[in-house]
């Protein structure tokens, strides 16, 4: 299995910073990494695709980017809806992997 | 709007059995490859299983191969997962998901349904 690592696993910024996000895969996985935004007692919503893909209706401030086993998502101006929890996936291999989660709270 | 409701959670004891549902709407049910997708109280997520538009292929992670099994009904926009010998450590909220065609990213979730196993 491809196993998928996020770092840091918990970021603490203020309305404003930017962010960034880094997804590890242990294997190259080409562009085939998703990123999901989940607030707490809600359903992931797809962010980004192909890596670097904004879905329909997601704000550019919200960026991705990266192939082969290295990825980041980047906010570039954080904003109080920002403050969740972010999820890579990888989609190259069956089975789909997730990476553990990073947490962006308020500083 | 597509609209994705899960039903059937609820608490069962190790080793019982539970089935889930997910009544899909919006789209045309039968183009789309659908899985399910669970998450641990606290935890992250986790890919349980998937099916294509005909059901001709399904896969499943190891953690549930030979106790869960995933079907479809494109007739009532249905999907379901039948979970047998459930372990304590399925514990978690269940999500069904819809794969971005043609890819196996997922687009749009239900809102999930808890299953708690405990005795």
């Amino acid at each position: 299995d491809i196993q998928m690592t996020q770092s840091p696993s918990t970021l603490s910024a203020s309305v404003g910073d930017r962010v960034t996000i880094t997804c590890r895969a242990s294997q190259s996985i080409s562009s085939w990494l998703a990123w999901y935004q989940q607030k707490p007692g809600k359903a992931p919503k797809l962010l980004i695709y192909e890596a670097s893909n904004l879905q329909s209706g997601v704000p550019s401030r919200l960026s991705g980017s990266g192939s082969g086993t290295e990825f980041t998502l980047t906010i570039s101006s954080l904003q109080p809806d920002d403050f969740a929890t972010y999820y890579c996936q990888q989609y190259n291999n069956y089975p789909w992997t997730f990476g553990q989660g990073t947490k962006v709270e308020i500083k | 709007e597509v609209q994705l409701v899960e039903s059937g959670g609820g608490l069962v004891q190790p080793g019982g059995s539970l089935r889930l549902s997910c009544a899909a709407s919006g789209f045309t049910f039968t183009s789309y490859r659908m899985n399910w997708v669970r998450q641990a109280p606290g935890r992250g997520l986790e890919w349980v299983s998937h099916i294509t538009g005909d059901s001709s292929a399904i896969y499943y992670a190891d953690s549930v191969k030979g106790r869960f099994t995933i079907s479809r009904d494109n007739a009532k926009n249905s999907l379901y997962l039948q979970m047998n010998s459930l372990r304590v450590e399925d514990t978690a909220v269940y999500y069904c998901a819809r794969a971005r065609n043609p890819y196996n990213n997922f687009d749009s979730w239900g809102q999930g349904t808890l299953v708690t196993v405990s005795s």
